[in-house]
């Protein structure tokens, strides 16, 4: 199967400060990629919809100025967390969706961040 | 809307038995359903999907799906159930309606496999 991968896998950072996580795909073209976040023992929440060379569509509730979202090419997107707060800790984990649309497109997923905010 | 539902938070079975993970769905139009499985602290793994075609799905690992419409189930199975099963295990459907890339997922059922 296609190969979603995802960097930092764990990154530790203090209040206050941003941190990036990107998210590629490896062998294939993603027009789409999703950011979702994770709670402990919980399901997956969509944070937004991430479209390559256009902005990205956030998910109600989800703050856009602070979760930061770059698609800027068909294999990359990044997430940005802005002035990270400990709430902001969690398992953030993308997708990617392959470019060409067929109604039986998979979305792959990458392995996850796990992101620690002191 | 779409959406779809696993009943249980957890399944217990022994090694060798077989295994079965609910999953129920309510979708508007054409129902794409998927499995997924997460090990602790990765990622999603892809395991099948159902999109048209014959109501059994095989998928990866000796797992497979059953579509039932009557039902509105979709539910997953295996013969034989082995320790390194043990895992979460997510259902989604996809929005056929609205934004097709767009994927909801079950709340996820963990299933463990007894030696």
């Amino acid at each position: 199967g296609a190969v979603v991968s995802q960097h930092p896998s764990r990154v530790i950072c203090k209040s206050g400060t941003s941190v990036k996580i990107e998210c590629r795909s490896l062998d294939f073209q993603a027009t789409t990629m999703f950011w979702y976040r994770q709670f402990p023992k919980k399901s997956l929440m969509l944070m937004a919809t991430s479209n390559e060379g256009s902005k990205a569509t956030y998910e109600q509730g989800v703050e856009k100025d602070k979760f930061l979202i770059n698609h800027a090419s068909l294999t990359l997107s990044t997430l940005t967390v802005t002035s990270a707060h400990p709430e902001d800790s969690s398992f953030y984990i993308c997708s990617a969706s392959e470019r060409v649309s067929s109604s039986g497109n998979t979305i792959y997923f990458g392995e996850g961040s796990w992101l620690t905010v002191v | 809307a779409q959406s779809v539902a696993q009943p249980e938070d957890q399944v217990n079975v022994a090694e060798g038995n077989p295994l079965t993970v609910k999953c129920t769905y309510s979708v508007s139009g054409n129902p794409y359903l998927f499995w997924y499985v997460q090990y602790p602290n990765r990622g999603l793994q892809f395991l099948l999907k159902y999109i048209t075609g014959d109501n059994l799905v095989k998928g990866s690992y000796g797992f497979e799906a059953e579509f039932n419409k009557s039902q509105t189930s979709f539910h997953l199975k295996k013969p034989s159930a082995l320790v390194s099963d043990s895992a979460l295990y997510f259902c989604a459907v996809r929005d056929y309606l609205y934004n097709f890339n767009k994927f909801y997922f079950g709340s996820g059922t963990k299933l463990n496999v007894k030696p």
